[in-house]
């Protein structure tokens, strides 16, 4: 079985600051994985994902996470916070083609950022 | 582009109603797939559609049953609504067993449902 743990709830950054939003994921296979953003009242629009060799992984609003198997992890950065930002973020897994999970997104619980000006 | 069309964005529900959310796709997906999220708990498949003819349970099936009617329509239906089934549901589609794709999934704006 995949899961996804995501660390902090909650990130409060000021206004040009990094953001730095933490995944790690479990799998016993190689996982695609993916960051989302929720902005209030609307639905999930992906940020980025990771599918193939590149390790470093770039976004849309200038977004980018790393791949690092030996971590098991695929945090979210992004140099200069904007207020635009603020949104929930979600980390999630799933199997690689012919995995029994491919196509099947398992989620982390989200973490709420916040900008302060 | 409409994308993902749920409806009705909002319903309230009381306790032993039953009612249908309906979800249609205009991207030629093959795969659709009904989530719920709560507070703190992320997103919790409850049922998902590989292909037109079939269904399976995800993570969270109770209380629900879906119907792939057709390759743009899925629709979840709650036969007794609990308050536990209070939530906001969300349809999401994607392109998988196609050739060149990434497995990513395309919500919907959400329905926001609460029985009383």
């Amino acid at each position: 079985a995949q899961s996804v743990t995501q660390l902090g709830s909650h990130v409060s950054v000021s206004e040009g600051a990094l953001v730095l939003l933490r995944c790690n994921y479990s799998s016993s296979v190689p996982p695609y994985l993916f960051w989302y953003v929720q902005y209030p009242n609307q639905g999930l629009q992906l940020l980025l994902k990771y599918t193939s060799a590149a390790t470093l992984v770039k976004g849309i609003n200038g977004f980018e996470a790393e791949f690092k198997k030996s971590e098991t992890s695929f945090h979210l950065t992004k140099p200069s916070a904007h207020m635009s930002d603020a949104a929930e973020y979600f980390c999630a897994v799933s199997s690689r083609p012919g995995g029994t999970s491919y196509g099947k997104l398992t989620f982390g619980q989200g973490t709420i950022l916040t900008v302060h000006p | 582009n409409a994308g993902v069309t749920q409806t009705p964005k909002f319903q309230v529900l009381k306790t032993g109603q039953s009612m249908t959310l309906q979800c249609a796709q205009d991207m030629n997906h093959n795969s659709m797939y009904w989530y719920r999220q709560d507070p703190g708990m992320g997103l919790r498949l409850i049922y998902y559609s590989a292909s037109e003819g079939t269904t399976d349970k995800g993570e969270v099936p109770n209380g629900y049953n879906v119907s792939r009617l057709n390759k743009r329509e899925f629709s979840l239906r709650l036969e007794s609504a609990a308050p536990s089934q209070t939530s906001v549901y969300f349809c999401a589609s994607s392109l998988t067993g196609t050739g060149g794709d990434t497995g990513e999934l395309f919500f919907g704006e959400g329905s926001r449902l609460t029985v009383l």
